[in-house]
C-alpha cells in the first residue's frame, strides 16, 4: 500500500519562509505533487517533481529526494492568504490516481 | 482560465436513495477523477475514467457507485442506495492526457445524507 506523512500543523508569521515536510512509502513511486485547499474550497495544484531536485514557481519551490522517499514544499514571503491546508500526493507508475497525505494546516499571523 | 465545474454545490439525501453528481470537466482534458473527502480528513481518490471507460477505481468504488459520460461535456458519479457514511464532499478532476499532467479539480459538491 501507499503511505504519506506530513505534520498536522504549523505556523509562521507574514514574510517569513516555511518549509512543510512528506515522507511517503509506496511500492510504484512515479512522482509527488502538491496541492493547496482553503477551507470549503477545492484543492489547487501547486507543484510537481518526478525527478530529484529543486522546481521553483514563483514563491512557492517544491523538493525531491527519491532515495530518501522524502520531499517538501517550501514557501518564501508569507502572505495571510497562504493560510490554507498543503497536502502532499504521491502517484505510482502507470497510474493516475492520486493518494494524499492527511494535509498540513499552515496559519500565517501578522 | 477554464475550469471543472460541478453541481450541484450542495445536496441533501435521505439514506436509501439515489444520487447523482454532475461535473463538466475542462474540454481539452481526457482524463477525469472522482476523489471524496469526509470532513476533516484527507482526500480519497474513488475512480478515473478514460476513452468512456473506467481506468482505476479504489476500494471505496464498491457496487453501490458507478460514473458516465452520457455526453460531451459531463461527467457523472451515481451513488445507488446513499449510506449515512457517504456523507462527504465529492471532488471532480480532469487532465490532459500526457504523462506529469496536474489534476484541476471543481469545486466540490457536498453530499449530506440524512
Amino acid at each position: 500500500g501507499q503511505s504519506l506523512e506530513q505534520p498536522s500543523e504549523v505556523t509562521a508569521v507574514e514574510g517569513a519562509i516555511v518549509q512543510i515536510n512528506c515522507t511517503y512509502q509506496t511500492s510504484g513511486f512515479y512522482g509527488l505533487s502538491w496541492y493547496q485547499q482553503h477551507d470549503g474550497g477545492a484543492p489547487t495544484f501547486l507543484s510537481y517533481n518526478a525527478l530529484d531536485g529543486l522546481e521553483e514557481t514563483g514563491r512557492f519551490s517544491s523538493f525531491l529526494s527519491r532515495s530518501d522517499s522524502y520531499g517538501y514544499l517550501l514557501l518564501q514571503e508569507l502572505q495571510m492568504k497562504d493560510s490554507a491546508s498543503y497536502f502532499c500526493a504521491v502517484s505510482d507508475t502507470g497510474r493516475r490516481a492520486l493518494t494524499f497525505g492527511s494535509g498540513t494546516r499552515l496559519q500565517v499571523q501578522p | 482560465e477554464p475550469e471543472v465545474t460541478q453541481t450541484p454545490s450542495h445536496q441533501v439525501t435521505q439514506m436509501g436513495q439515489e444520487v447523482i453528481l454532475r461535473c463538466v470537466p475542462i474540454s481539452n482534458h481526457l482524463y477525469f477523477y472522482w476523489y471524496r473527502q469526509i470532513l476533516g480528513q484527507k482526500v480519497e481518490f474513488l475512480v478515473s475514467f478514460y476513452n468512456n471507460e473506467i481506468s482505476e477505481k479504489s476500494e471505496i468504488f464498491d457496487d453501490q457507485f458507478s460514473v458516465e459520460r452520457p455526453d460531451g461535456s459531463n461527467f457523472t458519479l451515481k451513488i445507488r442506495s446513499t449510506k449515512l457514511e457517504d456523507s462527504a464532499m465529492y471532488f471532480c478532476a480532469s487532465s490532459e492526457a500526457g504523462p506529469n499532467q496536474p489534476q484541476h479539480f471543481g469545486d466540490g459538491t457536498r453530499l449530506s445524507i440524512l
